[in-house]
């Protein structure tokens, strides 16, 4: 299975600050032949179901703020919120879409300090 | 607008059985893969099964391989997730989604709740 890990668990930040959260995957999820990384960022605000952000490592969603950006391939991910917004508080997640079983990371909790 | 409506979830025994449903609506049902997640009480998610857009292949976590069957029905626009020898530890808030067409999920439900307990 491909075990996905995110950093930190947890952080704080200021508004309009930038939130930068890792995650990296134990194996690639690039695929060669169209050259695409397999790997979604989802946000999940306290008692909702997650929402997508990104696909395909850097592909933003329709509908969704532009302060989010996602970037990497390989193994290695990030998510970065350009300017943190309170409604920005949430837990988000990185997970693999290239192989079954597909694999969530265990979330980053992001809060305003 | 996409709509996905669990149903199903509620308090059973351990080693007892249950039947999941998602009612999806808003889009070509049988054009899309559908899975299904779950998320334990103040816990991450967990991916459990997804099946492909006709019912061909399906494909399951480890830990309920042999125990949990995902279906569709591309007549009545409905997921299903039989579930057996349940555990307490399956205990947890499971989702129904959608894929895209490039196989992300881009639709949740709300989830319905499964506790397993004595």
């Amino acid at each position: 299975d491909i075990v996905m890990t995110q950093s930190p668990d947890s952080l704080a930040v200021s508004l309009g600050e930038r939130a930068t959260i890792s995650c990296k995957s134990s194996r690639s999820v690039l695929y060669r032949p169209n050259n695409k990384n397999y790997l979604a960022w989802y946000q999940q605000i306290s008692g909702q179901p997650p929402k997508l952000l990104i696909y395909g490592a850097s592909t933003r969603e329709s509908g969704v703020p532009d302060r989010f950006s996602g970037s990497g391939s390989g193994t290695d991910f990030t998510l970065t919120i350009s300017s943190l917004q309170a409604e920005d508080v949430a837990v988000y997640y990185c997970h693999q879409y290239y192989t079954s079983p597909r694999t969530f990371g265990q979330g980053t909790r992001v809060e305003i300090k | 607008e996409v709509q996905l409506v669990e149903s199903g979830g509620v308090v059973v025994q351990p080693g007892g059985s249950l039947r999941l449903s998602c009612a999806a609506s808003g889009f070509n049902f049988d054009d899309y893969a559908m899975e299904w997640v779950r998320q334990a009480p103040a816990k991450g998610l967990e991916w459990v099964s997804l099946i492909n857009y006709d019912g061909g292949s399906t494909y399951y976590t480890d830990s309920v391989k042999g125990r949990f069957t995902i279906s569709r029905d591309n007549k009545r626009n409905s997921l299903y997730l039989q579930m057996n020898s349940l555990r307490p530890e399956d205990t947890a808030l499971y989702y129904c989604a959608k894929d895209n067409s490039v196989g992300a999920i881009d639709y949740w439900g709300q989830g319905t709740l499964v506790t397993v307990s004595s």
